[in-house]
């Protein structure tokens, strides 16, 4: 069985720049989420899918971030303009139905 | 609010037994989860344990679970050189927003 693919691996970008990142959950898992981890910390969750709809983005920066999961199954995040401080790990999850999750390798943000 | 504290750092030789532990705050926690994460790679789940049980083996790993204490601890057996990594401790209640602790950066001296 395939696990959670994301791209990019990584990416470099400057400060008001924009940038997405994108997400292929494991087949047939109806819940998404998007991680943050910055450097030495655990993952905070930004936004958590069921189907395609929004469960919860209580953490989501909403004013520079937002995400989508049109037809439930793949995920696109994206942070325009990007800040500094938004240089972090990206990390997407998936699972079953709310329990187990299962996470992708991440994107490696880097903003200067 | 919900918080899950880890001890930063272990340093352990190889052979010997690790024992990394976890504290939580919400007593309405349903599962428990040991996670370990390698360098560059994503968050790989390595056990779980449900809030109404007390222990769970599995091959070298034993999670042991106090819920009066809210104390999660997980024991690695003849720790080897590629346990080296960063074991998170996380908590969800009824699979709703999981929380993570800080990870503990495990040390295996060879």
């Amino acid at each position: 069985e395939a696990g959670v693919a994301q791209s990019p691996r990584y990416k470099i970008i400057e400060k008001r720049q924009s940038v997405a990142f994108w997400c292929n959950p494991i087949s047939g898992h109806a819940t998404l989420y998007w991680y943050q981890q910055i450097l030495g910390q655990g993952p905070k969750l930004l936004i958590q899918f069921q189907n395609n709809g929004v469960v919860d983005d209580s953490q989501l920066p909403k004013d520079r971030f937002s995400a989508e999961r049109l037809k439930g199954v793949d995920s696109t995040l994206k942070i325009q303009p990007a800040k500094l401080e938004d240089s972090a790990v990206y990390l997407c999850a998936s699972s079953l139905a709310g329990d187990t999750q299962y996470f992708g390798p991440g994107t490696r943000l880097t903003v200067l | 609010g919900e918080d899950v504290e880890q001890s930063l750092f272990l340093s352990v030789r190889e052979g010997d037994s690790s024992v990394i532990n976890c504290t939580y705050t919400d007593s309405s926690s349903t599962y428990l989860y040991w996670y370990k994460q390698e360098p560059g790679a994503g968050l790989q789940l390595l056990t779980y344990i449900f809030s109404n049980m007390d222990m769970k083996q599995d091959q070298r790993l034993t999670v042991l679970l106090n819920k009066k204490d809210k104390h999660l601890s997980l024991r690695i057996a003849d720790t080897q050189t590629g346990d080296s990594a960063i074991y998170f401790c996380a908590e969800s209640n009824r699979g709703f927003k999981t929380i993570f602790g800080a990870g503990t950066r495990l040390f295996v001296k060879a």
